[in-house]
């Protein structure tokens, strides 16, 4: 099967902690996101990579960091300096970035920090 | 920010019925896409449109694209219960020309 898994699909951490979560595609896309979704409002997104060893900072980058070492991989940290870090963490790939393409989304990873 | 904005944010309507959605942006964008989440799971995407285009159809979808109001409206006709369901306008107004989405509607199909 082709697409994008997340694990888990639930988390709970104590605040404080950095917690990382993990996105891998075998749809040999370029392009991977990660999105932040808060109870009935819309994705924000936090870092995006267009290529391998690549990353940018989305809208909402504080308290957060990725990495890209490998085509497959984009695994999001989310560090104790995130104020706010319960939320849906929704992951993507496209073909290439840029608003010309269709992105595919994993299932979601929610995460509690209490 | 969000640049997309969806009305209404909620809708509620019988099987069988149309379910029309709007979305509004605040400025000049090159295309426009529309995706569906069910609850709990990831988005799905439904259709792009570029900016020189009016209209679009895929199956029981029908997307329209007014750039001089710079809004967007997306139909699904005979509606099933299958199709509860959030649906988000994105546009490419985010950091680096990414997309930015909307705050969604939700749609409610009663058998």
């Amino acid at each position: 099967d082709g697409g994008i898994t997340q694990s888990p699909k639930y988390l709970f951490r104590k605040e404080g902690q950095n917690v990382t979560l993990s996105c891998e595609q075998n749809l040999n896309h370029d392009a991977m996101y990660w999105y932040r979704q808060d109870p009935g409002q819309g994705l924000r997104l936090i870092y995006y990579s267009q290529i391998v060893n690549d990353f940018q900072k989305g809208d909402i980058a504080e308290g957060y960091s990725v990495s890209r070492e490998k085509k497959e991989s984009f695994p999001l940290t989310v560090t104790s300096a995130q104020k706010n870090p319960t939320a849906f963490y929704l992951c993507a790939s496209s073909i290439e970035a840029g608003f010309s393409y269709e992105q595919y989304f994993g299932p979601g990873t929610r995460l509690t920090v209490t | 920010s969000q640049q997309g904005e969806e009305d209404p944010q909620a809708l509620s309507i019988q099987e069988g019925e149309n379910a029309t959605m709007n979305c509004s942006y605040k400025t000049s964008i090159n295309n426009l896409q529309w995706y569906r989440q069910n609850s709990g799971r990831g988005l799905v995407h439904l259709i792009l449109i570029r900016s020189n285009e009016r209209e679009k159809h895929s199956g029981r979808l029908r997307v329209t694209l007014d750039t001089s109001k710079k809004s967007s409206s997306l139909l699904i006709t005979a509606s099933r219960a299958a199709d509860t369901a959030s649906y988000f306008c994105a546009t490419d107004e985010g950091a680096g020309n990414m997309l930015t989405f909307g705050g969604g509607t939700r749609l409610m199909v009663k058998p």
